[in-house]
């Protein structure tokens, strides 16, 4: 089993600029969630999907950031316009319900 | 927000003694999960205890939760060097498998 992938693992760019952060959850896994980590904040769930239907984008920080889910093998998170206080490492985990599964994240460094 | 707050923050002890971690949450749960985070990867899943169990166990790791006190602890035996890594515990209060994750406990085993 692959696991769930992220691209890219890290990304550097500089401040206006949009971010796309990928992810391919597991095969079988009905549940998406999108997690942020800073030392500040601790870990931040942004938002999840059930059925690649969005059920709870309460912890998206703001319109600048939007997630889609096109179908059951992809889903993006995006970043527009980037600020400086975005940088941090966001996961990806896809779960059947229970125990989550973990990607190994993108380290956003925004400039 | 942090559901969970973990005790201590940061633990070192070396290798063959016992870790023991604490974990404290505010609302009610359905279970409590702990993962564990090695530097620069995602979490990974270690342990699963359902709000009407009281102990259980999983090779080294022994988990207890007091849903009175709404406590748990994570006891790692005998430590190894590869069990260096920060754990989380993280409550899942049974509606569309939502975690809210503490903010965990560094744990550094020396040989």
């Amino acid at each position: 089993d692959a696991g769930v992938i992220q691209s890219p693992r890290h990304e550097v760019t500089e401040m206006g600029q949009e971010v796309t952060l990928r992810c391919k959850p597991i095969s079988g896994h009905n549940s998406l969630f999108w997690y942020r980590q800073t030392m500040m904040r601790g870990l931040e769930l942004l938002i999840y999907f059930n059925n690649n239907v969005p059920i709870d984008d309460s912890g998206m920080p703001e319109d600048r950031f939007s997630a889609k889910m096109p179908n059951a093998s992809f889903s993006t998170l995006k970043i527009q316009p980037s600020e400086p206080r975005d940088s941090a490492v966001y996961f990806c985990a896809s779960s059947p319900g229970g125990p989550q599964h973990f990607g190994d994240g993108t380290r956003l460094s925004i400039l | 927000s942090q559901q969970g707050e973990e005790d201590p923050q940061a633990l070192s002890i070396q290798e063959g003694e016992n870790a023991t971690m604490n974990c404290s949450y505010k609302t009610s749960i359905n279970n409590l999960q702990w993962y564990r985070q090695n530097s620069g990867r995602g979490l990974v899943h270690l342990i699963l205890i359902r709000s009407n169990e009281r102990e259980k166990h999983s090779g080294r790791l022994r988990v207890t939760l007091d849903t009175s006190k709404k406590s748990s602890s994570l006891l790692i035996t005998a430590s190894r060097a590869a069990d260096t890594a920060s754990y989380f515990c993280a409550t899942d209060p049974g509606t569309a498998s939502k975690l809210t994750f503490g903010t965990g406990t560094r744990l550094q085993v020396t040989l």
